[in-house]
């Protein structure tokens, strides 16, 4: 069945510095992965899909990278802040249809000032 | 817009006891899913519709009930709660097509199994 792995540490960094979280899969080929973000309390939010056919997305402060030969995605938020700390959760489609979403259990993302 | 609202917000219920955790969506989404989500783990899904009428298993499906007697609610049922329930639990929708199969997600329900 299909895995997604996310680093379980908290990534620490300093405000300003570049974040960089990794998501790895197996035993799948996606047609495309998604990047959520969520908050302690909170519900996840989308933030971007990337497609098997593009090596690399980008939005605002956010780079997207997918490597369907490595079977990863990594995540990059440029000139971190503060408001950046959050869970970020790697999400592929389920093999069965593209309604069905597989999550990651993210990586927790510290930017101190 | 609301977007999607979930009932209660917290709740600790004793073995054996049953509850509905209510999903309600007002942008006219046609699916809807039920996930719950523990430490460590990824949000896993439960149950899950693709129209009024229709419900499925997904991938932890054991100990739940579902219903969606209309489009904009998704109802979970818990008929007799067991310890192994306590989570976070999260609704979801999406619509049926979209370029980004973006779901949009609830605030969560916080369930303790006493």
């Amino acid at each position: 069945s299909q895995k997604i792995e996310q680093n379980s540490e908290a990534l620490n960094i300093q405000e300003g510095k570049t974040a960089t979280l990794t998501c790895n899969y197996t035993n799948y080929s996606p047609a495309y992965l998604q990047w959520y973000r969520q908050d302690p309390g909170r519900g996840p939010v989308f933030l971007l899909l990337i497609r098997e056919n593009e090596k690399e997305k980008r939005k605002e402060r956010l780079k997207v990278t997918f490597d369907t030969t490595l079977k990863q995605s990594l995540f990059h938020i440029t000139a971190s802040q503060p408001a950046d700390s959050a869970t970020y959760l790697c999400a592929l489609p389920g093999d069965t249809g593209g309604f069905k979403t597989i999550f990651g259990a993210g990586t927790r993302l510290f930017v101190k000032a | 817009n609301a977007g999607v609202t979930q009932t209660p917000k917290f709740r600790v219920l004793k073995t054996g006891q049953s509850m509905t955790l209510l999903c309600a969506q007002d942008m006219n989404h046609e699916y809807m899913y039920w996930y719950r989500q523990d430490p460590g783990m990824g949000l896993r899904l439960i149950h899950y519709s693709v129209g009024e009428g229709t419900t499925a298993k997904g991938e932890v499906p054991d100990g739940y009930n579902v219903s969606r007697l209309k489009k904009q609610n998704f109802l979970l049922g818990l008929e007799s709660a067991a310890p192994s329930q306590t989570s976070v639990y999260f609704c979801a929708s999406s619509w049926r097509t979209r370029a980004n199969n973006e779901q949009f997600f609830g605030p969560g329900t916080r369930l303790t199994v006493l």
